[in-house]
């Protein structure tokens, strides 16, 4: 149990533009969960968390109106990249608050590449 | 002041041995937890071991301990019989009490690559 399916798992796009990766869990349900950014060969970093129905609470320095996150149900949240620049190429994690696994299940993560 | 650290960005370790990778945190929360990761270059991030702070035993899984000193704020991960598959990024992460505004998030370290050698 506690799987969760994190799309598209790697994404190529022109700078300008915006992108949105999609985090849903298929077998249970998580009212919060948690955004992470991680930059090649570093940690993961916290942008922000999320509240089924609520508006997200994001970490200092994370812009909330570049990264738009959406937590509308149970099992579904997504981020949206606004206006995407090369330097927000990176790996980008969503984490659901469960019952596994101690309480965290991972989505296999997300390969941003801003051209 | 950071809340976990990982010293050792790299290690080496031969087939068959065993090797422990550092990890020490920094908390005044009295209820916390503690997680080791696995993170193989596809970038998943796979659960090894937990940790508790009011745990009295030190936790196992499998050829994965962890090394608790609570004393000195130490949470070493240790891996027996080391195998080429465990040739990956390792972190070690703190999730605090969400009463104490934790919010019940994971902190993670730098972590530490760990390669095996024949």
């Amino acid at each position: 149990g506690a799987v969760v399916s994190q799309h598209p798992s790697w994404v190529i796009c022109k700078s300008g533009t915006s992108v949105k990766i999609e985090c849903r869990s298929l077998d249970f349900q998580a009212t919060t969960m948690f955004w992470y950014r991680q930059f090649p060969k570093q940690s993961l970093m916290l942008m922000a968390t999320s509240n089924e129905g609520s508006k997200a609470t994001y970490e200092q320095g994370v812009e909330k109106d570049k990264f738009l996150i959406n937590h509308a149900s149970l099992t579904l949240s997504t981020l949206t990249v606004t206006s995407a620049h090369p330097e927000d190429s990176s790996f980008y994690i969503c984490t659901f608050r469960t019952r596994a696994n101690y309480g965290y299940t991972f989505g296999s993560g997300t390969r941003l590449t801003v051209v | 002041a950071q809340k976990i650290t990982q010293t050792q960005p790299g290690m080496f370790v031969q087939e068959k041995e065993a090797v422990t990778l550092d990890c020490t945190y920094d908390t005044s929360d009295p209820s916390y937890g503690l997680f080791w990761y696995k993170q193989p270059s596809s970038g998943e991030m796979i659960f090894l071991i937990y940790q508790g702070s009011y745990d009295q035993q030190n936790a196992t899984e499998g050829r994965y301990s962890l090394n608790f000193q609570k004393a000195r704020k130490s949470a070493n991960l240790v891996i027996s019989a080391s195998q080429l598959g465990d040739s990956a990024m390792y972190f070690c992460a703190m999730r605090e009490a969400a009463l104490t505004g934790g919010g019940n998030k994971l902190t993670f370290g730098t972590g530490t690559q760990l390669k095996v050698e024949l």
